[in-house]
C-alpha cells in the first residue's frame, strides 16, 4: 500500500498570503495524484488531478506540481473561503490511498 | 446536474449488517466507475471500495475485504455497499463518489452528501 504523508498538519496563514502544502509518497506514483478540499460538514471537492490539472470551476489561484514522490499544492493568494482541510490522493496502485490531511486555518 | 444521493445509514450493533445505496442522476451512470469513501468522526478520508463501469471488477481496502461487497445496478442507476460483520471501527460517514473519466479509475469528481453509519451496542 502506498502511504501518503502530508505536511504540515496545520498551516496558519492570513488572507492574501501564499499557501504551500506538501504531499510525499512512500514510492514513486508518477503524476497519479489529486488534491481535494473539504470544509466542515461538506463532502470533499476535487481541486487538482494528475498532479497539476485544475478541475472544472477551480480558480486559477490553485495550482499543483510535482512528480515521483513529492507533490505540492499552492494557493497563490488566500481567500477567506480557502480555509479548510486539504487531502492528497494517489491512484498509481490499488488500494487508492489518501494523505492524512493538512488543516489550513486563519492566522 | 450530477447528483449522488446516499441512503441506508443508521445505528447497528457490532456484528450486524447494513446496506447503503447511492442513487445517481445527471450523467450516464453505466459509463463510469464508482466508489465508496468513508470518514470516521473527526478523522481523514479513507477509500473503502471501487467498482468498474460494468461491475465486472471490484476493489477493496484490506480492512473490509470479506466483509463488505460493492455492487451496482446500471438499470436503476444505483450503487450499493453491503456491509456485514460490522465493527465499531467501521463507524463513519460513507460517501459515494464518481470516477472522473469514463473507463478510467483515478480520481473522484462528484461526491454525495454522505450517510452516517454508527456501529455501537
Amino acid at each position: 500500500e502506498i502511504v501518503l504523508t502530508q505536511s504540515p498538519a496545520t498551516l496558519s496563514l492570513s488572507p492574501g498570503k501564499r499557501a504551500t502544502l506538501s504531499c510525499r509518497a512512500s514510492q514513486s506514483i508518477s503524476t497519479y495524484v489529486a488534491w481535494y478540499q473539504q470544509k466542515p460538514g461538506q463532502a470533499p471537492r476535487l481541486l487538482i488531478y494528475e498532479a497539476s490539472n485544475r478541475a472544472t470551476g477551480i480558480p486559477a489561484r490553485f495550482s499543483g506540481s510535482g512528480s515521483g514522490t513529492d507533490f505540492t499544492l499552492t494557493i497563490s493568494s488566500l481567500e477567506p473561503e480557502d480555509f479548510a482541510v486539504y487531502y492528497c490522493q494517489q491512484r498509481r496502485n490499488w488500494p487508492i490511498t489518501f494523505g492524512q490531511g493538512t488543516r489550513l486555518e486563519i492566522k | 446536474e450530477v447528483q449522488l444521493l446516499e441512503s441506508g445509514g443508521g445505528l447497528v450493533q457490532p456484528g450486524g449488517f447494513l446496506r447503503l445505496s447511492c442513487a445517481a442522476s445527471g450523467f450516464t451512470f453505466r459509463s463510469y466507475g464508482m466508489t465508496w469513501v468513508r470518514q470516521a468522526p473527526g478523522k481523514g478520508l479513507e477509500w473503502v471500495s471501487g467498482i468498474t463501469d460494468s461491475g465486472g471488477s471490484t476493489f477493496y481496502t484490506d480492512s473490509v475485504k470479506g466483509r463488505f461487497t460493492i455492487s451496482r445496478d446500471n438499470s436503476k442507476n444505483t450503487l450499493y455497499l453491503q456491509m456485514n460483520s460490522l465493527r465499531a471501527e467501521d463507524t463513519a460517514v460513507y460517501y459515494c463518489a464518481k470516477f472522473d473519466v469514463s473507463g478510467s479509475y483515478n480520481y473522484f469528481d462528484y461526491w454525495g452528501q454522505g450517510a452516517l453509519v454508527t456501529v455501537s451496542s
